[in-house]
């Protein structure tokens, strides 16, 4: 089966500090994903990236930066957490598009990020 | 750009009952069709997924159909379980970037 890990379940941080969140999938997947999701905006796709050190721009990257320096570990990082970025933090991973309906995205299980 | 709507938000059904969600996307230039389930607090799991050039696809209880004409996915879940209730998303993947754009999901409840 697919495994997608993040390092935390459950963050409380400060307004101003810096946050980092790890995602690790173990199925060899060339893209990974960072999503967030809120209430009545469902979820929104913050950055991704489809190989080693590379990455692209989702819907809201806007105070997000990421890093994959290796392909089963792409990091999301937070420079000054801000209030706004309350959320549920979830990972996903999949093969690219066209090879043969095994595109299916993976999930992690989400990090719930509180900001003070 | 690409805009998935979902209706209802929210159903609340007898156990036993066969249902139909709804998944509604503007651009029908499609690459595929996935729905994912999402209990409370957990991230999602996958269901089904649908190529563009499929019309459906079935999993034990549930079967989704999709029409890319129309912009249009339902997923029936047959003899419905309280175990079924989750939040059931449905997304897309369209645009240059292959890019997922999820429906903001329906909440269902299946009552004992």
């Amino acid at each position: 089966d697919v495994k997608v890990t993040q390092s935390s379940r459950y963050l409380v941080k400060r307004t101003g500090e810096k946050v980092f969140l790890e995602c690790v999938q173990d199925m060899d997947h060339e893209n990974m994903f960072w999503y967030r999701q809120d209430p009545g905006l469902g979820l929104r796709l913050i950055y991704f990236s489809y190989d080693v050190k590379m990455k692209e721009k989702g819907d809201i990257p806007e105070g997000y930066s990421v890093s994959r320096e290796k392909k089963e570990r792409f990091s999301l990082i937070l420079e000054s957490a801000s209030t706004n970025q309350t959320s549920m933090y979830l990972c996903a991973s999949n093969l690219p598009t066209g090879t043969g309906g095994l595109e299916t995205q993976y999930f992690g299980p989400g990090t719930r990020l509180l900001v003070l | 750009k690409q805009e998935v709507t979902q209706i209802p938000a929210a159903l609340s059904v007898p156990e036993g009952e066969n249902l139909v969600l709804n998944c509604s996307f503007t651009d029908s230039a499609i690459y595929n069709l996935q729905w994912f389930r999402q209990d409370p607090g957990k991230g999602l799991t996958s269901l089904l997924l649908i190529q563009s050039s499929q019309r459906e696809q079935t999993s034990g209880r549930l079967n989704a159909s999709l029409d890319k004409s129309s912009g249009r996915s339902t997923l029936y879940i047959a003899a419905s379980q309280p175990g079924d209730s989750a939040t059931y998303l449905c997304a897309v993947i369209s645009g240059s970037a292959r890019q997922l754009t999820f429906g903001s999901g329906t909440q269902l409840t299946v009552l004992p």
